[in-house]
C-alpha cells in the first residue's frame, strides 16, 4: 500500500520559515492535501491540491508538490503555528485515503 | 454553518459492538462524499472508512474490512460507522469529515470526535 512519510519533528524560531516534508513513490503525480491539529482539536485543511488554500487561512501557508516530494512552507512563522501538520493523498490503486505519520511543528 | 456532530463513543469491551453517528447541518448533505478518520491516544490520523452520496461506493482501511460498515441516510442528514469485533487497537477518537463533492477531494470540515474505549 502506499506510503507517506514526514519527520516527526521541525522546529523554527519565529519569523522565519518551516519546510515540512511529506515523501512518497511518485507523489508529484497524486494531489496532496495538508492538515494542521492543534492539541485537543479536530484536524484542519490548510492547503488543498498541493497548493490552494483555504478561505480563512494565511497567505503564509503555501505548498508545492514535485518528483517524491510534497512540501508545506509556513513563512513568517508565529507562536500560534505550533501544531502538528499531516499530509494526505488518495491511493487509486488501493482505492483509500493515506495519511502521512505527522509532524510536530515547535516554535522555539 | 456546516456543522458535524459526532455520537455514540464510549466503553465497551473486546468483541463488543458500538454503533457511531455523525449528524451534518449547515450545507446539503446528499451532495457530498463522506468519511470516518479515527486517532488513536497520542498517535496519528487514520483513515478508516468513506461513502460516496449515493451510498453506491464505499471503502474501508484493511484493519477494519469486515469488521466495521459504513453507511448513510441522506433524509436524516447523518452518517454512521457500525462498529462490530472491537478489538483493544480500535481504540482512537472517532472523527466523522466531510469531503467534496468528487472522490479525491479534501476533508474541508470535521467533526469534534466521539472517543471509542475498548477495553476488558
Amino acid at each position: 500500500s502506499y506510503v507517506l512519510t514526514q519527520p516527526p519533528s521541525v522546529s523554527v524560531a519565529p519569523g522565519k520559515t518551516a519546510r515540512i516534508t511529506c515523501g512518497g513513490n511518485n507523489i508529484g503525480s497524486k494531489s496532496v492535501h495538508w492538515y494542521q491539529q492543534k492539541p485537543g482539536q479536530a484536524p484542519v485543511l490548510v492547503i488543498y491540491y498541493d497548493t490552494d488554500r483555504p478561505s480563512g487561512i494565511p497567505e503564509r501557508f503555501s505548498g508545492s508538490n514535485s518528483g517524491s516530494t510534497a512540501t508545506l512552507t509556513i513563512s513568517r512563522v508565529e507562536a500560534g503555528d505550533e501544531a502538528d501538520y499531516y499530509c494526505q493523498v488518495w491511493d487509486n490503486i488501493g482505492d483509500h485515503w493515506v495519511f502521512g505519520g505527522g509532524t510536530k511543528l515547535t516554535v522555539l | 454553518e456546516v456543522q458535524l456532530v459526532e455520537s455514540g463513543g464510549g466503553l465497551v469491551q473486546p468483541g463488543g459492538s458500538l454503533r457511531l453517528s455523525c449528524a451534518a447541518s449547515g450545507f446539503t448533505f446528499s451532495t457530498y462524499w463522506m468519511s470516518w478518520v479515527r486517532q488513536a491516544p497520542g498517535k496519528g490520523l487514520e483513515w478508516v472508512a468513506n461513502l460516496k452520496q449515493d451510498g453506491s461506493e464505499k471503502y474501508y482501511v484493511d484493519s477494519v474490512k469486515g469488521r466495521f460498515t459504513i453507511s448513510r441516510d441522506n433524509a436524516k442528514n447523518s452518517l454512521y460507522l457500525q462498529l462490530n469485533s472491537l478489538r483493544v487497537e480500535d481504540t482512537a477518537v472517532y472523527y466523522c469529515a466531510r469531503e467534496g463533492s468528487r472522490s479525491g477531494d479534501p476533508f474541508d470540515y470535521w467533526g469534534q470526535g466521539t472517543l471509542v474505549t475498548v477495553s476488558s
